[in-house]
C-alpha cells in the first residue's frame, strides 16, 4: 500500500520569494516515482515534476525543484521566485514502478497563496 | 492543454438518475484512469483501463461502471445517483515505455452536481 501525507495548512508566500511545500510518503515498493501536480482554481490538474526513487540527483524543472530525502521518505516541492499565477492547490503523488498497477496515489493537497 | 478531452464539463442531475461521462485520451496513450475529487475525500482513484482491458480497480462503487472502447476512448457510467456523488470526475491518460515516467495527463474534469 502507498500513502502520501501533506499536512501543511494553507501556505502563504510573498511574490518573488521561494516556498517549500512538504510531502512525506510511505510505500513497500522498492522502486517508485514521486510526482507533483498543480490545480489552479479553474480545476485542471497540471503535471509539474517527477522524481524517481533511484535518481541520484534531485529533479528540477524551471522554477520547480524537488528536495528528495529518501531515508526520511520526503519529497518536498520548492518553488523559487513565486509568481501570482502560482496560487493554486498542490498535490504530491506516487506510484510503484514494479508490477502492472500504475495508478497514482495522491495526498490531500496544500493550498498556496502568493501575495503581491 | 493536456490533450485529454472530457465531456461534459458540467452536469446537473437529480438523485436516482444515471449519467455517462466521456473521455478521449491523448493520441497514442493506451491507459485511461478515472479519479473522483470531492472536498472530503480528496482525489480518489476509481479505475484504470489499458488498451481496452480493466487493469486496476480502486474505490469504485458498484453503482459505477466504466469501459474503454477499441478507439481507446472511455466512458464512466454513474447510476442511481446520490447527493454524495457530487464531485469533480477526472479522466487521465498515460503512455508507457521508454522516455516516460508514467505521469498522468489529466482532462479538465466533469463537474457533477446531484440535486
Amino acid at each position: 500500500a502507498q500513502k502520501i501525507t501533506q499536512t501543511q495548512p494553507g501556505m502563504f508566500v510573498q511574490e518573488k520569494e521561494a516556498v517549500t511545500l512538504d510531502c512525506t510518503y510511505d510505500t513497500s515498493d522498492p522502486s517508485y516515482g514521486l510526482f507533483w501536480y498543480k490545480q489552479p482554481s479553474s480545476g485542471e490538474m497540471i503535471f509539474l515534476i517527477y522524481q524517481g526513487s533511484y535518481d541520484q540527483q534531485n529533479a528540477t524543472e524551471g522554477r520547480y525543484s524537488l528536495n528528495f530525502q529518501k531515508a526520511r521518505k520526503s519529497a518536498n516541492l520548492v518553488i523559487s521566485a513565486s509568481q501570482l499565477g502560482d496560487s493554486a492547490m498542490y498535490f504530491c503523488a506516487m506510484r510503484g514502478l514494479t508490477g502492472a498497477n500504475s495508478k497514482l496515489t495522491f495526498g490531500k493537497g496544500i493550498t498556496l497563496s502568493v501575495r503581491p | 492543454d493536456s490533450g485529454v478531452t472530457q465531456t461534459p464539463k458540467h452536469l446537473i442531475t437529480a438523485t436516482g438518475q444515471r449519467v455517462t461521462l466521456r473521455c478521449s485520451p491523448r493520441s497514442g496513450d493506451l491507459s485511461v484512469y478515472w479519479y473522483q475529487q470531492s472536498l472530503d475525500q480528496g482525489l480518489q482513484f476509481l479505475i484504470q483501463y489499458y488498451n481496452g482491458e480493466e487493469r486496476a480497480k480502486g474505490n469504485i462503487l458498484e453503482r459505477f461502471s466504466a469501459q474503454q472502447f477499441p478507439d481507446l476512448h472511455s466512458e464512466l457510467n454513474l447510476s442511481s445517483l446520490e447527493l454524495g456523488d457530487s464531485a469533480l470526475y477526472f479522466c487521465a491518460s498515460s503512455v508507457s515505455g521508454a522516455g516516460s515516467h508514467g505521469e498522468l495527463f489529466f482532462g479538465e474534469g466533469s463537474r457533477l452536481t446531484v440535486l
